[in-house]
């Protein structure tokens, strides 16, 4: 059971140029989210999906872009890259929560650390 | 919104030391605590979790006790290793109407000496 799984692992890219990181999981969540870590800042959300078809913002969604179209895939686009967007970036997917036994914990992909020169 | 607090690092300490990682949080539902750890080179990992007020999680020898009085999950351990040097995060997940989305600390880093 491959779980989530990130591409590219490593990337540099020149400011301005645009990309996208992606994201597939094999475990049919619902749930998918989009997080980036900086030093001493812990894990900031980018963007959340709480199904196909449906996105939503997260804490520091400027610059980035996604959509849902497949239950198993939530791409993260970088439009025109910023050296500000230099980070480590991970995707993680959930199952639906679990009412009376209370949210799921998330599963995380390996992560792409990103440089913007 | 959402917020979680931890203590700040990083945290040194020799092999078989006590440890204590404190996290508290602010949340306006009733939201499910978890600490994740994330090795070197890897993405985070569940550690444990707990649901409800007074429910302890365990796993490994580290526990936390989910404290609605104080708003707390504190991190604990009797007795570390050296294998356990890792970075700790603390961190929420509301159902309702923040379903699908988690707020996490800012992470505390944990070096333990032979």
């Amino acid at each position: 059971n491959a779980g989530v799984t990130q591409t590219p692992k490593f990337q540099v890219l020149k400011t301005g140029q645009s990309m996208t990181l992606q994201c597939a999981q094999d475990m049919n969540h619902e749930y998918m989210s989009w997080y980036r870590q900086d030093p001493g800042m812990g894990l900031r959300l980018i963007h959340y999906s709480v199904g196909a078809g449906i996105t939503d913002q997260g804490e520091v969604p400027n610059g980035y872009n996604v959509s849902r179209s497949t239950t198993e895939d939530f791409p993260l686009r970088l439009l025109s890259a910023a050296p500000s967007q230099t980070s480590v970036y991970f995707c993680a997917s959930s199952p639906r929560t679990g009412g009376a036994s209370g949210a799921e914990k998330l599963f995380f992909g390996s992560g792409t650390q990103l440089s913007v020169l | 919104g959402d917020s979680v607090t931890q203590m700040e690092g990083p945290v040194t300490l020799s092999e078989e030391a006590f440890l204590t990682i404190n996290c508290t949080y602010t949340a306006t539902g009733y939201p499910s605590l978890f600490w994740y750890v994330q090795y070197p080179g890897e993405g985070l990992q569940l550690l444990l979790k707990a649901t409800k007020a007074d429910d302890k999680g365990s796993n490994k020898g580290f526990e936390a006790t989910y404290r609605k009085e104080t708003t707390s999950f504190h991190l604990e351990k009797g007795s570390v290793q050296v294998s356990d040097s890792a970075v700790y995060f603390c961190a929420l997940s509301d159902q309702g109407t923040n379903a699908g989305k988690s707020t996490f600390g800012d992470g505390t880093t944990l070096t333990v000496k032979p």
